[in-house]
């Protein structure tokens, strides 16, 4: 079974450009999360889709990041304009069916930011 | 506010001795508890989890963890480390899946 692909997996831009990240998840799971992880800490939950619709974004600066996931299978994690402080690795991961928390979580490789 | 907290950023152990993480949880975490690892540039894996089934959770690699609520603790326990043991340590709970901070784990020779 094929995991949970992410791509790149590593990207330096210079602050005020732009990024985008892609995940493609783990076929038949309709739940995909967006994580950022600061060197040194926990990953923080970004956001939440359930197929194609957000369950929950209350932790995405909404000024500057962006997500979607057209089609409830693929999805894109934007950066517009990017900031030294949003150098982390994103890493994307996938459940089975259902808002539960109780489903386990399959992640990606990550992508590492690097913005100088 | 729903937190997960870890007690020790870097824990050292020798080969073959036991192996003991801790884990707390604020209690208005819903008790769906979690222990991931993270290899050296590898993703995230799944150690075990909690679903309230039985309070003594058993994963793999040999781990295993004791859901104790009225302690609301989740500690991941292995006997005897191997070298290959050496990784950073999630303990992850409730909505919004909260990541506690982490603790690396060293395994010395």
């Amino acid at each position: 079974e094929a995991g949970v692909a992410q791509s790149p997996r590593y990207k330096i831009i210079e602050k005020r450009q732009s990024v985008a990240f892609w995940c493609n998840p783990i076929s038949g799971h309709a739940t995909l999360y967006w994580y950022q992880q600061i060197l040194g800490q926990g990953p923080k939950l970004l956001i939440q889709f359930q197929n194609n619709g957000v369950v929950d974004d209350s932790q995405l600066p909404k000024d500057r990041f962006s997500a979607e996931r057209l089609k409830g299978v693929d999805s894109t994690l934007k950066i517009q304009p990017a900031k030294l402080e949003d150098s982390a690795v994103y890493l994307c991961a996938s459940s089975l069916a259902g808002v539960s928390y109780s489903y386990e979580q399959y992640f990606g490789p990550g992508t590492r930011l690097t913005v100088t | 506010a729903q937190s997960v907290t870890q007690l020790g950023s870097h824990v050292s152990v020798s080969e073959g001795a036991l192996v003991l993480l801790r884990c707390n949880y604020s209690s208005s975490v819903p008790p769906y508890l979690f222990w991931y690892v993270q290899y050296p540039n590898q993703g995230l894996q799944l150690l075990l989890k909690y679903t309230s089934a039985a309070t003594l959770v058993k994963g793999i690699n040999g781990f295993e963890a004791e859901f104790k609520k009225s302690e609301t603790s989740f500690h991941l326990t292995k006997p005897s480390a191997h070298m290959s043991d050496a990784a950073e340590y999630f303990c992850v709970g409730g909505q919004n899946f909260v990541f506690g901070p982490g603790t690396r784990l060293s395994v010395l020779p």
